[in-house]
């Protein structure tokens, strides 16, 4: 099927690392992202990965990915209470020359002070 | 440089009645995709322009359509409004071949 697949709820400590998880379907999608989004906003693209890669690093975001088995991570690493926001994850499929994002459920990420 | 500019932010409407949205992508981006999002189904693809063709459909009623103009700004139209189409509408903006997609704040239709 279509779904790419998070876990719904995360609660960390401050300061702890939060690693969030996404289970993506099309193996032949080029560019994973992973979104934040905040109370009555919009998405915020935090960072992306091209598919032949395994890591990728952001200052405290690392983002790794496992292509055999279609796993996506996102770790932050000493989260902040300005952390707290669902994170979607997003896999790029192409078809026919175009492209649409096929967005995750979302994962609540909230931190405890 | 401005970002992705999305108005109205909010809006109310009827049952019955027909809205237009519009989105304002970030100058020099030629591609603008919309997306549907509510609580119980997510985010999904309505449609995707780029320089001011269709060239992808998502799998919604032909109440939901849209348009780009030439310099790039995008509108989509909902006819014929349903209770299930109260959502946040999100547009991104993006310049192939580049894979960043950069979005709006969305805006939030109500429909009573």
């Amino acid at each position: 099927g279509e779904d790419v697949e998070q876990s719904l709820f995360l609660s960390v400590r401050e300061g702890d690392s939060s690693v969030i998880n996404c289970t993506y379907t099309d193996s032949s999608s080029t560019y994973l992202y992973w979104y934040k989004q905040e109370p009555g906003a919009g998405l915020q693209l935090l960072t992306y990965i091209f598919s032949n890669m395994d890591m990728k690093q952001d200052q405290r975001l690392t983002v790794l990915l496992n292509k055999k088995d279609k796993h996506l991570s996102l770790r932050i690493a000493d989260t902040q209470t300005g952390d707290s926001a669902i994170y979607f994850c997003a896999e790029r499929r192409t078809t026919s020359g175009t492209y649409k994002y096929i967005f995750g459920t979302g994962t609540r990420l909230k931190v405890l002070a | 440089k401005a970002g992705v500019t999305q108005t109205p932010r909010y809006l109310i409407k009827t049952r019955g009645q027909q809205v237009t949205l519009s989105c304002s992508p970030i100058s020099g981006h030629r591609s603008v995709s919309w997306y549907q999002q509510t609580p119980g189904q997510g985010l999904q693809f309505l449609f995707e322009y780029f320089s001011e063709t269709q060239r992808n459909k998502g799998n919604f009623p032909g109440r939901f359509s849209g348009r780009q103009f030439s310099n790039s700004r995008s509108e989509m139209n909902v006819s014929t409004l349903e209770l299930g189409d109260s959502a946040l509408y999100l547009c991104a903006s993006s310049l192939p071949p580049s894979p960043e997609a950069f979005f709006g704040q969305g805006t939030r239709l109500t429909v009573v």
